[in-house]
């Protein structure tokens, strides 16, 4: 079994100012760990994925995350975010041998101007 | 192009009413999936089809019925629903169930 957490519920921060969001996962068996955005009203975007290689991954739209799996998080990072990144953000964990992707509950960032 | 189209985008239905939702891709994946999700939740997986079959149902009550009729479409029929299935219903799809998926852009259900 794995499961997700996300530590923060809602992250609120200000256009141009770094942000991340933290999630951490646990499960008994190799993993990939995945971030997906969500925009109002819409569907799940992929932002960026772990398989395998570099723990450093870089996604769409300038986000990246770092896998650590001393750790068992799966952080997601952004230099310097724009109000168009206001969205839900979810962090998402498959086993390697397994279909069945769980979600954790989600963050929801909000840029003010 | 990793597009999922979902129809109807919204959907209103009353509690005796028979309705259906669509999904269609055409990157050749093989497994496609129904997932739920309700307001301030993530998403629930409902079914998983591959290869055209069901693989996983995850004790989702009869009045909702999965059916693939070919590898590019997936389809979610509705009978009998209740207000509490008023929610985002989402697929997905992905080359294989081990796979990256890819989601939709989901059809918002209100059932009265």
């Amino acid at each position: 079994a794995q499961s997700v957490t996300q530590l923060d519920s809602q992250v609120p921060v200000f256009e141009e100012a770094p942000v991340e969001l933290r999630c951490n996962y646990s499960s008994s068996v190799s993993v990939y760990l995945f971030w997906y955005v969500q925009y109002p009203n819409q569907g799940l975007q992929l932002l960026l994925k772990y398989l395998s290689g570099s723990t450093l991954v870089k996604g769409i739209n300038g986000f990246e995350a770092e896998f650590n799996k001393s750790q068992t998080s799966f952080h997601l990072r952004k230099p310097s975010v724009h109000i168009s990144d206001t969205a839900e953000y979810f962090c998402a964990v498959k086993g390697t041998s397994y279909g069945k992707l769980t979600f954790g509950q989600g963050t929801i960032l909000t840029v003010h101007p | 192009d990793t597009e999922v189209t979902q129809t109807p985008k919204h959907l209103v239905m009353g509690m005796t009413n028979k309705k259906s939702l669509k999904c269609e891709q055409h990157m050749g994946h093989r497994a496609m999936y129904w997932y739920k999700q309700k307001a301030k939740k993530p998403p629930e997986l409902m079914f998983v089809y591959s290869y055209e079959k069901l693989s996983i149902n995850e004790s989702v009550p009869s009045r909702f019925s999965p059916e693939c009729p070919n590898s590019s479409l997936l389809n979610l029929h509705l009978h009998a629903l209740q207000p509490e299935d008023s929610a985002l219903y989402l697929c997905a799809s992905s080359q294989d169930w081990e796979d990256t998926q890819y989601f939709g852009p989901g059809t918002r259900l209100t059932v009265l």
